[in-house]
């Protein structure tokens, strides 16, 4: 079964400060990656995805993420947080084929930014 | 324009009766779905409907039954409802294989 690991849980920065939240997934085959971020109160967006190509993925707000097949890893990284990135961040991964679209998360990684 | 729509956004009930949650989505999407998310923040699909096929159902209790009267629409209905139903409930819906999600606003259930 597919599973989602973010270890960090909670994490504090000072706004400029660089940012990296990790994400391992578990399957063999070929994945989708996501990463979304719900902010105080809000729904769930997408922030960047991973289909196929380039494992370097630029998203919105200046976040980006590598995929590195051989550590089943997905990486969210952003060079300098603002305050208005606090929010709940979650990796999820999805196997496409078959006639479903089943995403399964991560349990998310709170970020809270300190001006 | 709301892209994936739910309501009610709040519904404080006591416990023992049934309540139902609303959603709508003018993506013309053919898959939607329904998520709870606990007070840990934890999410996890509860089902998942494809034109009005039921195609997920994650070992959900039956007091949930899931009613999808269009492609557009699945409503969420609960019977005797406990405490431990408490949790946001988000929607969901994408274009099948494609599988980007895009969330409703979320129902936030509060059992008393």
């Amino acid at each position: 079964a597919q599973s989602v690991s973010q270890h960090n849980h909670h994490v504090i920065l000072s706004e400029a400060a660089s940012l990296e939240l990790g994400c391992n997934y578990s399957y063999g085959g070929t994945v989708n990656l996501f990463w979304y971020v719900q902010y105080p109160g809000q729904h769930l967006q997408l922030l960047l995805k991973y289909f196929s190509g380039d494992p370097l993925v630029k998203g919105i707000k200046g976040f980006e993420a590598e995929f590195i097949k051989s550590k089943f890893s997905f990486n969210l990284r952003k060079p300098s947080v603002q305050w208005s990135d606090t929010a709940e961040y979650f990796c999820a991964v999805n196997a496409p084929g078959g006639n479903t679209d089943k995403l399964i998360f991560g349990t998310g990684t709170r970020l809270q930014v300190f001006p | 324009d709301t892209a994936v729509s739910q309501t009610p956004k709040y519904l404080v009930t006591q416990m023992g009766n049934d309540k139902s949650i609303k959603c709508e989505q003018n993506l013309g999407h053919d898959t939607m779905y329904w998520y709870k998310q606990d007070s840990k923040k934890f999410l996890k699909i509860m089902f998942s409907y494809n034109n009005k096929e039921l195609i997920i159902n994650e070992t959900v209790p039956n007091r949930f039954s899931p009613k999808s009267p269009d492609k557009a629409h699945l409503n969420l209905h609960i019977n005797s409802l406990e405490l431990g139903d408490s949790a946001v409930y988000f929607c969901a819906s994408s274009q099948v294989r494609r599988a980007e999600q895009f969330f409703g606003p979320g129902t936030r259930l509060t059992v008393l």
